[in-house]
């Protein structure tokens, strides 16, 4: 099982559309929890953390279920710049403290 | 620098010969990683460094990978007779400590081995 597993995708929406986007991770130690953003052919960037309580970044909603091993990115009000991969991240915790482990990835395209 | 660079940003080596590929990390970021990125893969993990030390090696693919950093700054990752499997993009990051998880990817290096 892959330690970190979302849905390939791809997602085809509506500008306006609300999108949302599973991932679950399999190492219960995982301590910190991330979503991030790759363009095609660009390196990864950081869109937000994600934290236990839920939160909120303007438009991108993010939310963690711990005892489920689940982490969600809801996108309201899609825009055409939001078509991109996005990567659900987590910390390997314990003596790999440090390292990120990404997800495959989950392809978002906002058409007109 | 401003942000993580990488060099060179793309290399065609023959099958067999030796590759090294460049680091720069935000200064002061004691945080380093290397990753990388097959076509239509996930990121794969390398290697970390805390300052000079590498504590976690076990992303390695093979002994012909290796890696290291120099005063706590720029890191090089080297692969010995390269093989067409290590085509890739290999990505660097850096944090400002391990403690801190946002990373800062620099554009990598796009290896092609013919």
């Amino acid at each position: 099982r892959k330690e970190v597993e979302q849905d390939p995708g791809p997602f085809n929406v509506p500008e306006g559309a609300t999108v949302a986007f599973n991932c679950t991770y399999s190492n219960s130690a995982s301590q910190s929890f991330f979503w991030y953003r790759q363009d095609c052919r660009k390196e990864p960037k950081l869109l937000m953390s994600v934290y236990s309580s839920g939160n909120e970044d303007g438009r991108f909603t993010a939310q963690l279920n711990r005892a489920s091993q689940y982490i969600s990115l809801l996108i309201r009000d899609s825009k055409l710049s939001d078509s991109a991969t996005y990567l659900c991240v987590v910390n390997s915790g314990g003596t790999s403290y440090g390292k990120l482990t990404f997800g495959q990835g989950t392809i978002l395209t906002v058409h007109p | 620098g401003a942000g993580v660079s990488q060099s060179p940003s793309n290399k065609v080596t023959e099958k067999g010969k030796d590759v090294e590929l460049r680091c720069d990390p935000i200064s002061g970021h004691t945080a380093l990683y290397w990753y990388r990125q097959s076509l239509g893969q996930g990121l794969e993990f390398l290697i970390y460094f805390q300052g000079n030390s590498a504590p976690d090696k076990s992303g390695l693919p093979s002994d012909r990978f290796s890696a290291e950093r120099t005063g706590g700054s720029v890191s090089t990752l080297t692969i010995q007779r390269t093989q067409q499997e290590d085509s890739a993009v290999y990505l660097c990051a850096s944090s400002p400590s391990l403690q801190t998880y946002g990373y800062t990817f620099g554009s990598g290096t796009r290896l092609t081995v013919v």
